[in-house]
């Protein structure tokens, strides 16, 4: 059963104060590794797909990296508006499982002026 | 916006009631996905359609059908409703069924079971 950890919970920083949030996975095979943002009562918006060990992506502020075991969404130097919940979640390779997404329980991000 | 509407984006209604969710996919997506997101479970995979055909189903209940229209569009009935079925519904699309592309999702229907 594929399984995704995130960590911290939740995240309180300073405007400026860089940090990582940790994404823990454990899949039979990974066809990606997505992260989405969400904000309160609002549906996910896509941010990165990362699809094998070693790769990176970047989006403004934002640096997402992947290894064997775990995604790092890296934050540089935060804004308020960055604050919001972070989803990861994997995409296994299966015979004829289509895109199904298995997602992790999100860090709550809060980024104080 | 992604593309993706959803109605109602509000709903509620008393145990025992049946209610449909209705998913409209970007222009284009073949594929639509069901995913219910409450307080203590998270985002949870309901089912995905393309095309018109169940491509994968995941953790949903029996009570729960889905299905999608010529057209595209998706209805997610849910039927003898119960207090723990109160949850944010979000449909999301893709271009394709079996390609690792992203889904992009909507802004979701919130029932609430009274």
């Amino acid at each position: 059963e594929d399984q995704v950890t995130q960590s911290p919970e939740a995240l309180r920083l300073q405007e400026g104060e860089s940090s990582s949030l940790n994404c823990s996975y454990t899949v039979s095979g990974l066809r990606g590794l997505f992260w989405y943002r969400q904000d309160p009562g609002k549906g996910p918006e896509f941010l990165f797909t990362l699809y094998s060990a070693g790769e990176e992506k970047e989006k403004e502020r934002l640096k997402a990296t992947l290894t064997k075991k775990e995604s790092f969404l890296h934050i540089t130097a935060p804004k308020p508006e960055d604050s919001a919940t972070y989803l990861c979640a994997v995409q296994a390779v299966r015979n004829n499982a289509g895109n199904m997404l298995t997602f992790g329980g999100g860090t709550r991000l809060m980024v104080k002026p | 916006d992604s593309g993706v509407t959803q109605t109602p984006k509000h709903l509620i209604t008393a145990t025992g009631q049946r209610v449909t969710l209705r998913c409209s996919p970007r222009s284009g997506d073949l594929s639509v996905y069901w995913y219910q997101q409450s307080l203590d479970q998270g985002l949870q995979f309901l089912i995905q359609y393309y095309n018109g055909e169940e491509r994968a189903k995941g953790n949903i209940l029996e009570r729960f059908s889905a299905q999608q229209f010529p057209d595209l569009h998706s209805e997610l009935n849910l039927s003898s409703l119960e207090l723990g079925d109160s949850a944010l519904y979000f449909c999301a699309s893709s271009p394709t069924g079996s390609l690792n592309t992203e889904a992009f999702f909507g802004q979701g229907t919130r029932l609430t079971v009274v």
